[in-house]
């Protein structure tokens, strides 16, 4: 059954700390992991990642493709405020099938 | 460039009563459209999601139903919803079914 396992499920960090998000995954014919935060509302799109893909950069965010370990890490440095959201990962199995989805990391950053 | 909406931001409705839910997309055609439930604030669970006009794939057996009358048109419905049916209900669309999606800004219903 294809899944995917985000970890933690919830953090508390201050501000200007570093933290990284994980998401594994097990699906057939993988071919991409994409990322999103959501804050109170709508999910906001930050990154695919490919196998010609593997690492991108926003600002503070970045995020990395392994897929020997089946994963991937979203990093946000020096942590703000605004960074406090949920992130999601998704990964589309291969088929044409829908996302799958994992249950998220809530992350709270305090001042 | 492409846009969601969808409506009401926020409903409270009695038990036992209907229910109609509307989403539309501009900027784009023939987009895939799924309706998701999002349960204190964490996993999207997929209710419906449409490839086409008329054409609508069920995830979950549930007390609503969803239909896509037009192209950029999603609409979920109920007849009678029940306490359960509360949660936040987020609307999207992508190009392909296994692309990122984007959402609608999402409608949290509260039924009492």
């Amino acid at each position: 059954e294809d899944k995917v396992v985000q970890s933690p499920l919830s953090l508390v960090v201050h501000e200007g700390d570093t933290v990284t998000l994980n998401c594994s995954y097990e699906v057939t014919n993988f071919r991409s992991l994409l990322w999103y935060k959501q804050e109170k509302k709508a999910p906001t799109f930050l990154f695919m990642l490919t196998s010609s893909g593997i690492e991108k950069k926003s600002g503070r965010l970045s995020s990395i493709l392994d897929k020997k370990e089946l994963s991937s890490i979203l990093n946000i440095t020096a942590t703000q405020t605004g960074d406090s959201a949920i992130y999601l990962c998704a990964v589309p199995p291969g088929n044409n099938r829908k996302l799958i989805w994992g249950l998220g990391t809530s992350l709270a950053v305090n001042p | 460039s492409q846009t969601i909406h969808q409506w009401p931001a926020t409903l409270v409705q009695p038990v036992g009563s209907p229910l109609s839910l509307e989403c539309t997309v501009e900027g784009t055609s023939n987009p895939n459209l799924y309706w998701y439930r999002q349960a204190a604030g964490r996993g999207l669970q997929l209710l419906f999601y449409s490839v086409g006009i008329g054409q609508i794939s069920s995830e979950v057996p549930q007390n609503l139903s969803a239909s896509r009358p037009q192209d950029r048109q999603f609409i979920l419905s109920s007849k009678k919803l029940l306490l359960s049916d509360s949660g936040f209900y987020l609307c999207a669309w992508s190009a392909n079914l296994n692309t990122e999606a984007f959402f609608g800004q999402g409608t949290r219903l509260t039924v009492v």
